[in-house]
C-alpha cells in the first residue's frame, strides 16, 4: 500500500518567509508525528497527534512553529519569519498503535 | 544533552562478516528500543525493536541485545551485504511500543565492502 508522503520534497525560502510543509500520512493510521533532521544529526521530535489533536507538542523550538491536523489525517507544519537555523529535513511518521512509526520522505528545507 | 548515543560515527566491514554497532542511553525511563535504517533522500526504515523486559530479539539476519544495567543496546547483523550499508539509527521511548516520541541518536554510517 501508499507509504507517507511528503510535499515539497524541497523548499528553498528566504529569511523572514513563512513556509508550510505537507504530511499524508497511511490511510488509517490515527497517529501522525513530525521530526526534523539537522545535518549530521538524529531525527528531533516536534510533535505528535493523536487524531486531530496534538498529545504532544513538547518539542517544538518555539511559537514560529505550528502544526496542524484538522480532519485527522494530512498535516500541515507551518513555519513563521523563517530563519536560516530553520534549514533541516524535515520528517514526518505515522502509526497505528501500538505498531512501530513509518516515516515519509522529508522535505528539505533551506533558509537562504 | 545527547539521551541517545552512537559513539562511533561510522563503521566499515567485509561482505559476509559480522557487524555490530552499538548504542548507549543515559535515561533510565527509556523502555522500548528500536533500529532504523536510512538511504541518501529516504526517510527512515524500521527494522528492528526490543522492550526493556527482554534482553534479546532476533529477526532473520538482525538481533538486537539489550543490556539494561549497562544502558547499552547493540544491533548485530550477520552475514552483512553491501546492500546493508546505510546510517543505522539507535531510538528509544518512554512508553512500551512506539506510541510516543522517539529520540533517536545521531546515526552511525555502515558500508559493507563486496
Amino acid at each position: 500500500g501508499a507509504g507517507v508522503s511528503q510535499t515539497p520534497s524541497n523548499k528553498v525560502t528566504e529569511k523572514g518567509k513563512y513556509v508550510e510543509l505537507r504530511c499524508d500520512p497511511i490511510s488509517g493510521h490515527t497517529a501522525l508525528y513530525w521530526y526534523r533532521q539537522s545535518l549530521g544529526q538524529g531525527p528531533e521530535f516536534l510533535i505528535y497527534f493523536q487524531g486531530t489533536g496534538a498529545a504532544d507538542d513538547s518539542g517544538l523550538p518555539n511559537d514560529r512553529f505550528f502544526a496542524v491536523r484538522p480532519e485527522g489525517s494530512v498535516s500541515t507544519l507551518k513555519i513563521q519569519r523563517t530563519e536560516r537555523g530553520d534549514s533541516a529535513v524535515y520528517l514526518c511518521a505515522s502509526s497505528s498503535p501500538p505498531d512501530t512509526q513509518y516515516f515519509g520522505p522529508g522535505t528539505r528545507l533551506t533558509v537562504l | 544533552d545527547q539521551q541517545v548515543k552512537q559513539n562511533s560515527p561510522s563503521l566499515s566491514v567485509q561482505e559476509g562478516r559480522i557487524s555490530i554497532l552499538n548504542c548507549d542511553y543515559t535515561n533510565s525511563m527509556f523502555d522500548y528500543f528500536l533500529w532504523y535504517k536510512k538511504y541518501p533522500a529516504e526517510g527512515p526504515t524500521f527494522l528492528i525493536s526490543i522492550s526493556s523486559i527482554k534482553d534479546k530479539n532476533e529477526d532473520g539476519r538482525f538481533t538486537v541485545f539489550l543490556n539494561k544495567s549497562a544502558k547499552h543496546l547493540s544491533l548485530h547483523i550477520v552475514p552483512s551485504q553491501p546492500g546493508d550499508s546505510a546510517v543505522y539509527f539507535c531510538a528509544a521511548s518512554v512508553i512500551p511500543g512506539a506510541n510516543s516520541k522517539l529520540t533517536f541518536g545521531k546515526g552511525i554510517t555502515l558500508s559493507v565492502r563486496p
